[in-house]
């Protein structure tokens, strides 16, 4: 079945250096791959979303990656600060109902 | 703040109670989707409701069951609760039924715990 795998499941960088968050699709069809970012105690937010007809995007300090033909897309965090420790979730989708999250990054970034 | 609202913020029942889960969209949306969040696994989608319809089916058990109001609200109800059914619930909104570009919102999730 569909599946979305992502690595690490726990990541801890020093601030200031950069974090890499790696997420594989199994469904040739998915064409929409959002990231959202949990912080305790509340519900996933959007931060960055990508679609299949775009290799990169950027927005600030985060970026994500995708490549369709091995099918992984990655973020990119760069210039970490305290505020970006969260479970950060990789999705792939082909419309809304049908979204496939990974299964989450633990991030902690150390001051 | 995401614009979906949902409460109970916590809940905390016995094993074979019943319990409903509210959920209010974003103002305009007309899709809701509610999500089971365990421990050790990721988001698993139960059910969507679009315009008051019932849209696509996940992973939802026979014991729950769910329905979108006419003012587009929606209710998750929980029924026969096992220790299992202990989670996050959330709830996410969108603007249309579902389609490729449309962005999913959620809401800060129930905490049931079931003892």
């Amino acid at each position: 079945g569909e599946n979305v795998e992502q690595h690490p499941s726990t990541l801890s960088v020093q601030e200031g250096d950069s974090a890499v968050i790696k997420c594989t699709y199994s469904d040739s069809a998915s064409n929409y791959f959002p990231w959202y970012k949990q912080e305790l105690g509340k519900g996933p937010q959007l931060i960055i979303d990508i679609r299949s007809n775009v290799g990169e995007k950027k927005d600030q300090r985060i970026a994500v990656t995708l490549n369709k033909t091995a099918k992984h897309f990655s973020l990119h965090i760069t210039e970490t600060q305290p505020e970006d420790s969260a479970v950060y979730f990789c999705a792939a989708s082909q419309g809304t109902y049908k979204y496939i999250f990974g299964t989450g990054t633990r991030l902690k970034v150390l001051a | 703040d995401s614009g979906v609202t949902q409460t109970p913020k916590h809940l905390i029942t016995a094993t074979g109670q019943r319990v409903t889960l509210r959920c209010s969209p974003r103002s305009g949306d007309l899709s809701v989707y509610w999500y089971q969040q365990s421990l050790d696994q990721g988001l698993q989608f139960l059910i969507q409701y679009y315009n008051g319809e019932e849209r696509a089916k996940g992973n939802i058990l026979e014991r729950f069951s769910a329905q979108q109001f006419p003012d587009l609200h929606s209710e998750l109800n929980l029924s026969s609760l096992e220790l299992g059914d202990s989670a996050l619930y959330f709830c996410a909104s969108s603007v249309g039924g579902g389609g490729a570009k449309e962005k999913l919102f959620f809401g800060s999730g129930t905490q049931l715990s079931v003892l």
